[in-house]
């Protein structure tokens, strides 16, 4: 079965600093990877999504997120944070030999704290 | 505006009583979902919609009830419930249910508390 780890349960960074949040997988093949965000009081958010192709990918309000097989990672990145980015970021994945929504796996989330 | 409405944004209730969660999409999705997001925990997938068919339901116990009368509607009825249902619950829409081409588009959560 398919499952995310997001090790850090919460980061705490400088306005203007630069942020990466880490996201592991384990799944025996090609997954389907996304982040989302939740800010206070609100729904998820898709940040990004990576299918296949090109393993960096861009998403909205600055973040980028790098897909590496060996590491089995999915880190997300943005390199000047903003106080309004402070909110739960949640990484998931999919399964790709079926791409249901169904078997779509969330992590536990990190809190983002921006520090003025 | 997320294009996802859930109502009433808090809901406080006796373990006796009964009330219903409503979600309504208005972005022509066909597929609809609950999701329950508890406090430190990843989400749980509850009940899944299709085309106002329900084509999942992840061993969610009978105390909570769906309805989808339409693709735009959703319900999630309550009665009986225990302490530890209380969460924050999500509604969720896509286009069709494989996530590679039709993402989830979430509203934002209905907080309930049972007393």
């Amino acid at each position: 079965a398919q499952s995310v780890t997001q090790p850090d349960i919460h980061i705490t960074v400088s306005e203007g600093a630069s942020l990466e949040l880490r996201c592991n997988y384990s799944y025996g093949a090609t997954p389907y990877l996304f982040w989302y965000v939740q800010s206070p009081g609100q729904g998820l958010q898709l940040l990004l999504k990576y299918f296949s192709g090109d393993t960096l990918v861009q998403g909205i309000k600055g973040f980028e997120a790098e897909f590496k097989r060996s590491q089995s990672s999915f880190n997300l990145r943005k390199p000047s944070v903003h106080w309004s980015d402070a909110a739960e970021y949640f990484c998931a994945v999919g399964d790709q030999s079926s791409g249901s929504a169904r078997q779509l796996t969330f992590g536990s989330g990190t809190q983002l704290t921006v520090l003025p | 505006e997320t294009g996802v409405t859930q109502t009433p944004r808090h809901l406080v209730m006796g373990m006796t009583n009964k009330k219903s969660l409503k979600c309504e999409q208005h972005l022509g999705h066909n597929a609809m979902y609950w999701y329950k997001q508890s406090a430190k925990k990843p989400l749980e997938l509850m009940f899944v919609y299709n085309f106002k068919e329900q084509t999942e339901n992840n061993s969610v116990p009978s105390r909570f009830s769906p309805e989808c009368p339409n693709s735009s509607h959703l319900f999630l009825h309550l009665h009986t419930l225990q302490p530890e249902d209380s969460a924050l619950y999500l509604c969720a829409s896509s286009l069709g249910t494989t996530v590679y081409n039709s993402p989830l588009h979430f509203g934002n959560g209905t907080r309930l508390t049972v007393t």
